[in-house]
């Protein structure tokens, strides 16, 4: 696709609820991170993939917080037994390199945690 | 912890006027800075960035002007318009990989 893609758009679960978050980055960008926004803040990183490894994910709040990119493209964030506190939007981004250049971002998927 | 600490908080500003938004970062590992610009239910859009060898870029209406040695930074919008109403985000990358985000400065240019 032309750009970063998140579904779903919106979940609404219920407290104690799985979820998971998918994101289909630009093909063929080797870096992705999933980033958490909570309403009226910054995007706060939360973990990084280089293809299919895990590089990083000391922004996980929490070990019911889970991802994978088991073939180096689409990603999937998982959330366990859901908590009101993860009521946030999740963004996506890839980059085409390891390090250089900006961050390309999809429209996020919209979290609230009844 | 906060790295980067962006101001003001939001900013109203008249159609053909200048909207300045600043940022101060204290990691001095950090080696490009971008702006990115939000629309409501959009993610950040990559606007403009700089590197600290440079002291200021210029594309089109947006300026960035970069102090090295205060560790500041900051977003010039010349003309602004009511279609530059959004929120705004410096951010800073060093070393590695990962991208600090300032907290946004929501921006309304008045018709």
């Amino acid at each position: 696709g032309a750009g970063v893609s998140q579904s779903p758009r919106y979940k609404v679960a219920k407290r104690g609820q799985d979820v998971a978050l998918r994101c289909d980055p630009i093909s063929g960008h080797v870096s992705l991170f999933w980033y958490q926004q909570a309403l009226g803040q910054g995007p706060e990183f939360l973990t990084y993939f280089q293809n299919e490894a895990q590089l990083d994910k000391s922004g996980l709040p929490s070990d019911r917080f889970f991802a994978e990119r088991p073939e180096g493209s689409v990603s999937t964030l998982k959330i366990q037994r859901t908590q009101q506190e993860d009521s946030a939007v999740y963004l996506c981004a890839s980059r085409t390199d390891r390090g250089k250049g900006g961050l390309f971002f999809g429209s996020g998927t919209q979290l609230s945690v009844l | 912890q906060q790295q980067v600490k962006q101001s003001p908080q939001s900013l109203i500003v008249q159609k053909g006027g200048i909207s300045i938004i600043n940022c101060a970062y204290e990691n001095t590992a950090f080696d490009y800075f971008p702006w990115y610009q939000q629309f409501p239910g959009k993610g950040p859009a990559l606007l403009i960035a700089i590197r600290p060898d440079v002291s200021e870029k210029k594309e089109g209406r947006f300026t960035i002007s970069f102090n090295k040695s205060a560790k500041q930074f900051s977003l010039h919008i010349m003309d602004s318009q009511p279609g530059d109403s959004a929120t705004y985000f410096c951010a800073a990358k060093g070393g590695g990989f990962k991208t600090i985000f300032g907290a946004g400065t929501r921006l309304f240019v008045k018709a």
